[in-house]
């Protein structure tokens, strides 16, 4: 099985704020990989797939990038409603989850 | 519109067995390339994926769970059904079902359902 590891898991950011989370794959998943953002009490809502195509209605400060086993998704100016847990899920075989990185205030 | 309703009973004895119905709206699960997924989640806990089932009926399964689970559906009533037996309280979690495309050699799943929360519990 492949494992998904996301750093940090916890994160602290002010609104304007830059953010950068990191994904990694206990193997090369090539661009097969998603980002989503998850808010409580909600389902999560797609962001980004293939590692970098946006999904249709996401604003354009979210961008995906990397390929083979790290990633990387960046949010370039942090707005009010950022603030919520983030996971990146491989799919080259299967699905995986990673741990989750919550974007706190 | 997409729509997808998860519904199931809300708490299940240890030992039992689970089942769960996705009704969903806006899609065929006839159409070439598209599937249906299951996803849970423990309280505050992390996502887990369980089950897929495609178009021409394929079905896969997390290979730490398929000894439990089964997924099947009926495209005449826009429904998707898993079970998972032999329930115990570490199944405790929301299960979410959602739309699985597979476009241009990628998947996503771009609709999810509210979830359901199952709880195990004697």
């Amino acid at each position: 099985d492949i494992q998904m590891t996301q750093s940090p898991s916890t994160l602290s950011a002010s609104v304007g704020d830059r953010v950068t989370i990191t994904c990694r794959a206990s193997q090369s998943i090539s661009s097969w990989l998603a980002w989503y953002q998850q808010k409580p009490g909600k389902a999560p809502k797609i962001l980004i797939y293939k590692a970098s195509s946006l999904e249709s209605g996401v604003p354009s400060r979210f961008s995906g990038s990397g390929s083979g086993t790290e990633f990387t998704l960046t949010i370039s100016s942090l707005q009010p409603d950022d603030f919520a847990t983030y996971y990146c899920q491989q799919y080259k075989n299967y699905f995986t989850f990673g741990p989750g990185t919550k974007v706190e205030i | 519109q997409v729509t997808l309703r998860e519904s199931g009973p809300a708490l299940v004895k240890p030992t039992q067995t689970l089942t769960l119905t996705c009704n969903f709206s806006g899609f065929s699960l006839s159409t070439s390339g598209m599937c249906v997924s299951w996803i849970r989640q423990p309280p505050g806990k992390a996502l887990e994926w369980l089950a897929r089932i495609d178009w021409d009926d394929d079905k896969y399964y997390s290979t730490s769970l398929e000894t439990r689970l089964t997924i099947s559906k009926d495209t005449s009533k826009n429904q998707v059904v898993l079970t998972m037996t032999n329930m115990d309280p570490v199944d405790t979690a929301t299960y979410f079902c959602a739309r699985t495309p597979y476009i241009s050699g990628s998947y996503r799943f771009d609709y999810w359902g509210q979830g359901a929360l199952v709880t195990v519990s004697s």
